[in-house]
């Protein structure tokens, strides 16, 4: 079955602007969860989501928010982007929440603020 | 916040076994996973340890001691396709999963 599906892999964005990527998950698949990684910073937990409900949010400024919809594809959204949210997202997706549904991630985006 | 340690870098050659240690210092424990990332490409799963002991698929093997906070990874008859960046993670009571920096693995002929 094909696997966690990101769109775009790449984009270019100056400082201010707003950002939306996007996350299809594995078919049947309900839990999907975000990551910023960078290279200072390594990988780090932005959100949860689950039956389009946020479960659960890391430390990151309000500029980052999300959603779910109802087949379970998630976007997540950067407005006035700053040069640090230059990173790889990842998005992954379990097909339930808990600790022991192995999570599989998507390739990223890869996203560069000028 | 969580405190997740591990060496950042590691050098072995092909047929030869490397051990990756991870501690950790979390605030409550549901359990450690490795996830195996290679330059360039998403990370991908390859363990998940929960209780004390040692687990073991194929090459691979991960050992937990909760009350140490201490695991590791263990892979052995290395291979140059294992060159790639490790990464421990711990679930704690927030339930939001938090990684170390990453290892990476260099493996030489």
């Amino acid at each position: 079955k094909a696997g966690v599906t990101q769109t775009p892999r790449y984009l270019i964005k100056t400082r201010g602007q707003q950002v939306t990527l996007s996350c299809s998950p594995i078919s049947g698949h309900r839990s999907v969860s975000w990551y910023q990684q960078t290279p200072g910073q390594g990988l780090q937990f932005l959100f949860e989501y689950f039956s389009e409900t946020q479960r659960n949010k890391g430390n990151f400024p309000g500029r980052f928010s999300g959603r779910q919809f109802s087949n379970s594809r998630s976007e997540m959204n950067v407005s006035t982007l700053e040069l640090g949210d230059s990173a790889l997202y990842l998005c992954a997706s379990s097909l339930q929440r808990g600790p022991n549904n192995e999570q599989f991630f998507g390739p990223g985006t890869r996203l560069t603020v000028l | 916040g969580q405190n997740i340690d591990q060496p950042t870098e590691m050098t072995a050659t092909e047929g030869a076994i490397v051990q990756i240690n991870c501690t950790y210092q979390t605030s409550g424990f549901n359990g450690l996973f490795w996830y195996q990332q290679h330059a360039g490409e998403a990370p991908t799963f390859l363990s998940y340890n929960v209780l004390d002991g040692l687990e073991e698929k194929g090459r691979f093997s991960s050992f937990l001691s909760r009350s140490k906070g201490y695991s590791y990874l263990l892979l052995k008859e290395l291979q140059m396709k294992d060159s790639a960046s490790y990464l421990c993670a711990v679930l704690p009571n927030d339930y939001k999963l938090s990684f170390g920096a990453g290892t990476t693995v260099t493996v030489r002929a």
